[in-house]
């Protein structure tokens, strides 16, 4: 069975400063990745997902994440972090079988100082 | 991208009623979804997999008789949390993967639906 873990319980930052989330998961195989983020109150919303192919995968809002399977990681980074950003990320890794569920990481709340 | 809308989204109600909560894929058939349950600053738990035709898959620790799912169509999931009480007071969320997704996997989440028992 697959599992996640997300170290940071929460991480605040500055303005304009740069971001990194870390993700490592269990799984016996290549597993789909992916990161999502929440607003309080909202659903999830998708900001990346890998797959197969390049282990640098881009996403929406300026959003990188890099799969490096050596250390079982997918840590989601942004540059430079903008206010509208805080919120709660998570981290999922799915099975590649269809059909089945993801498995979530607890979440990382960021909080952003202006 | 595709869509998933919930109904809905804030609902109160008297301890010992039950609450309907509706997840719909608007613009994709999906023969699965899935109904999670987030309690605050926590991550989502599963709750069950509902199957297009046949009866849904409870996680463990997740009571059938008291989470009642019902998956009528390939666009449309029901959740019924019967004789509510406090304790059911959560943060409901679907989610629903396309028919014709194949191995892509992703999963579309719908809003969300804070139900709040009193």
């Amino acid at each position: 069975a697959q599992s996640v873990t997300q170290p940071d319980i929460h991480i605040t930052v500055s303005e304009g400063a740069s971001l990194e989330l870390r993700c490592n998961y269990s799984y016996g195989a290549t597993p789909y990745l992916f990161w999502y983020v929440q607003s309080p109150g909202q659903g999830l919303q998708l900001l990346l997902k890998y797959f197969s192919g390049d282990t640098l995968v881009q996403g929406i809002k300026g959003f990188e994440a890099e799969f490096k399977r050596s250390q079982s990681s997918f840590n989601l980074r942004k540059p430079s972090v903008h206010w509208s950003d805080a919120a709660e990320y998570f981290c999922a890794v799915g099975a590649r079988n269809y059909g089945q569920n993801f498995v979530f990481g607890p979440g990382t709340r960021l909080s952003v100082l202006p | 991208g595709a869509v998933v809308s919930q109904h809905p989204s804030r609902v109160i109600c008297k301890s010992g009623t039950s609450v309907k909560i509706e997840c719909r894929s608007l613009d994709f058939q999906a023969t699965t979804m899935f109904w999670y349950r987030q309690f605050p600053k926590k991550s989502l738990m599963l709750m069950a997999t509902s199957n297009e035709g046949s009866k849904a898959t409870y996680e463990q620790g997740v009571e059938k008789d008291k989470f009642l799912i019902n998956h009528a169509s390939l666009t449309l999931s029901t959740l019924t949390v019967t004789s509510a009480h406090p304790e059911d007071s959560s943060f409901y969320i679907c989610s629903a993967r396309p028919q014709l997704a194949g191995v892509s996997g992703e999963l579309f989440f719908g809003e969300g639906s804070r139900l709040t028992v009193l």
